[in-house]
């Protein structure tokens, strides 16, 4: 079965520098929930899309934004990278309630 | 705010040696209640989604139960590729603010089955 495609799987940034991670849905899903989480860490939910509109946003820094496309991919774009930003990043695709969870994107910033 | 604790942060069983794994949860209105494995690396991985005080599911050696404060996720007979870190998200109602659209984490449940 089809699962939560994430490109790139690794990424290395200097600082300031910008970055742009592309999450492709399982097909027929409606809502992409993007999280990140750092070494040890619990995922931090950053924003969720339904339908294509931005249904919530979570602790998502100023610095970073996202949108859905006409078909269906996400992308979560990043600037003025800081080294905090390093971290594992994911894109999560649900229906009906059930999320689940692509590989994910691990971001390194030097 | 909606808050979720795990507990053990840390588990180590021998092989067959069955137990539980704890989440407790605070939050107005529960949508859903999510059990994940996640290897390291690697994207957290669906195992239950549990709704409604009472409920029960049940893959394989892991039964997940829900009651209003709590969920458990039992392990029975594991196995060396049990091993992993096993997480519990909430799913607080729509529109409720705050992120609640997103799933919100404890900090996971490490678990290591040794042979």
């Amino acid at each position: 079965a089809a699962g939560v495609i994430q490109s790139p799987r690794h990424l290395i940034k200097e600082k300031r520098e910008t970055a742009t991670l592309k999450c492709y849905p399982i097909p027929r899903h409606d809502t992409v929930y993007w999280y990140q989480q750092g070494p040890g860490q619990d995922p931090q939910f950053l924003i969720s899309f339904y339908e294509k509109m931005q249904s919530d946003k979570g602790s998502i820094p100023d610095r970073f934004s996202a949108q859905q496309f006409s078909d269906y991919h996400s992308e979560l774009n990043m600037s003025s990278l800081e080294l905090g930003d390093s971290a594992l990043y994911f894109c999560a695709s649900g229906h009906t309630g059930e999320l689940f969870f692509g590989e994910g994107s691990r971001l390194t910033v030097l | 705010e909606d808050q979720v604790t795990q507990s053990p942060e840390a588990l180590r069983l021998q092989e067959g040696e069955s137990s539980s794994l704890n989440c407790s949860y605070t939050v107005s209105g529960l949508r859903g209640l999510f059990w994940y494995r996640q290897d390291p690396g690697k994207g957290p991985e669906f195992l239950f989604t549990l709704y409604s005080a009472g409920e029960e599911k049940e893959k394989e050696r892991l039964k997940a139960t829900l009651t209003k404060k709590e969920s458990f996720l039992h392990i029975t007979a594991p196995k060396p590729e049990d091993s992993a870190t096993y997480l519990c998200a909430v799913q607080a109602p729509m529109y409720s603010g705050g992120g609640a659209d997103g799933l919100t984490f404890g900090k996971g449940t490490h678990l290591i089955i040794q042979p």
